[in-house]
């Protein structure tokens, strides 16, 4: 279920700007994942991160597993129009996977 | 390699029918988990099947339930519908991996609206 905490819950910026988003947690996962989900659709898996400290850049997007496995951060750098949409995290711990609510991403051209 | 696909991807139904969604997983994934997308209240897990049997159970009341095939395929049942129940259904498959190193994929989900 929806048990982590993800900020902001909305975003508008201007295309070509830097977006910063992140997840926190009061317990500890083993994986991050960070999805983005456009209306009707399903979540797209973005990145995933497997190991405290882990940094990972998937093109323009850039994510950290923070090192207290409690928390994780998302960056889109440079942003385009087609980044509109709604970014999820999620953390995960053997069998126990959680989401947060959402962050939507709104981009002005 | 193909993704997970759902059918169908939209169904109207009335209160008090029931519902089947389908879900096929990715090709060598045994893990199957379902999720109501609503939003006001996000992504629900609802449960999630492994080789055939229910490994984890969100909460949710006994008229939502599932089954999970030899071939790891996999449905939802909802019996008794309710205005409540409209929402987007999703379905993600994982390689079901030990140690945590287990991600999952999403369909494109089943837009299910209850009148």
């Amino acid at each position: 279920g929806q048990q982590l905490n993800q900020s902001p819950q909305s975003m508008f910026i201007q295309e070509g700007e830097d977006v910063s988003m992140n997840c926190t947690s009061s317990s500890i996962f083993n994986t991050w994942l960070w999805y983005k989900q456009d209306p009707g659709e399903g979540p797209v898996l973005l990145i995933a991160l497997y190991k405290a400290g882990e940094l990972t850049s998937n093109g323009r997007l850039t994510a950290q597993f923070g090192i207290t496995r409690k928390d994780s951060f998302l960056n889109i750098s440079a942003s385009i129009p087609s980044d509109v949409g709604i970014y999820f995290c999620a953390g995960q711990y053997n069998n126990d996977m959680r989401f947060g609510a959402g962050t939507r991403l709104t981009v002005k051209p | 390699k193909a993704g997970v696909t759902q059918t169908p991807r939209y169904l109207i139904k009335t209160r008090g029918q029931q519902v089947t969604l389908s879900c096929s997983p990715i090709s060598g994934h045994r893990s199957v988990s379902w999720y109501q997308q609503t939003p006001g209240q996000g992504l629900q897990f609802l449960f999630e099947y492994f080789s055939e049997t229910q490994r984890n159970k969100g909460n949710f009341p006994g008229r939502f339930s599932g089954r999970q095939f030899s071939n790891s395929r996999s449905e939802m049942n909802v019996s008794t519908l309710e205005l409540g129940d409209s929402a987007l259904y999703l379905c993600a498959s994982s390689l079901a991996r030990r140690g945590g190193r287990d991600t999952q994929y999403f369909g494109p989900g089943t837009r299910l609206t209850v009148l």
